[in-house]
């Protein structure tokens, strides 16, 4: 199974832009990438999907590298609600599983 | 548009006794299933996920199964829980792996 690797934490300014990154170097050619992101004593909340193409919705932008083996997450102006855990998960045709990793903490300070 | 359910919202249970956490799915048909388990101050662990009715996967051998007894209707059972059940349960669905999964407001388990 393809796996992601995200760093445990980063640190953003408010209403700067966060870029979080997260490396996938085993993804198949059907895996689509997610990313989720889980506020405390919350359950996670879908942010953005994509396959091969940049993405972009009214929370972030997702930007896939050409081989696919990275992306970004791209909060363009963060917010203090934005500090959470943010999750770039595979999901698999194969299964239709969705199994998350430790996920990056992102702290936004004031 | 579809919405999740998933109750209660806190349990708390003695060692020993039975469980029954249900969801359901309201606005799609033939979702994709996930039961998660995330232990406090740690990551989501896949417990079980159904792509149908009566079609279960397990992740993880435990002291918990689940059934679909209904497309829309996914319920996590124990027979007797342990200590180590403690957590927060959570169930999402999705249209396929293609779509992004949503998930519902969770379930915290206290055993005691």
């Amino acid at each position: 199974d393809a796996k992601t690797t995200q760093p445990n934490s980063m640190e953003s300014n408010e209403e700067e832009p966060v870029h979080l990154p997260c490396n996938h170097s085993t993804i198949s050619g059907t895996d689509y990438i997610h990313w989720y992101r889980q506020l405390p004593s919350q359950g996670p909340e879908y942010v953005i999907h994509g396959l091969t193409s940049n993405v972009n919705n009214r929370m972030a932008s997702l930007a896939i590298a050409e081989d696919r083996k990275s992306s970004t997450l791209i909060l363009h102006r963060a917010t203090l609600r934005d500090a959470a855990v943010y999750y770039c998960i595979l999901s698999y045709n194969a299964g239709n599983m969705l199994t998350f990793g430790g996920g990056t903490r992102l702290m936004v300070k004031p | 548009s579809q919405t999740i359910h998933q109750w209660p919202a806190t349990l708390v249970q003695p060692v020993g006794s039975p469980l029954s956490l249900e969801c359901t799915v309201e606005g799609t048909s033939n979702p994709n299933l996930y039961w998660y388990r995330q232990a406090a101050g740690r990551g989501l662990q896949l417990l079980f996920y159904s792509v149908g009715i009566g079609q279960i996967s397990s992740e993880v051998p435990q002291n918990l199964s689940a059934s679909r007894p209904q497309d829309r209707q996914f319920i996590l059972s124990s027979k007797k829980l342990l200590l180590s059940d403690s957590g927060f349960y959570l169930c999402a669905w999705s249209s396929s792996y293609r779509a992004g999964a949503f998930f519902g407001q969770g379930t915290r388990l206290t055993v005691v």
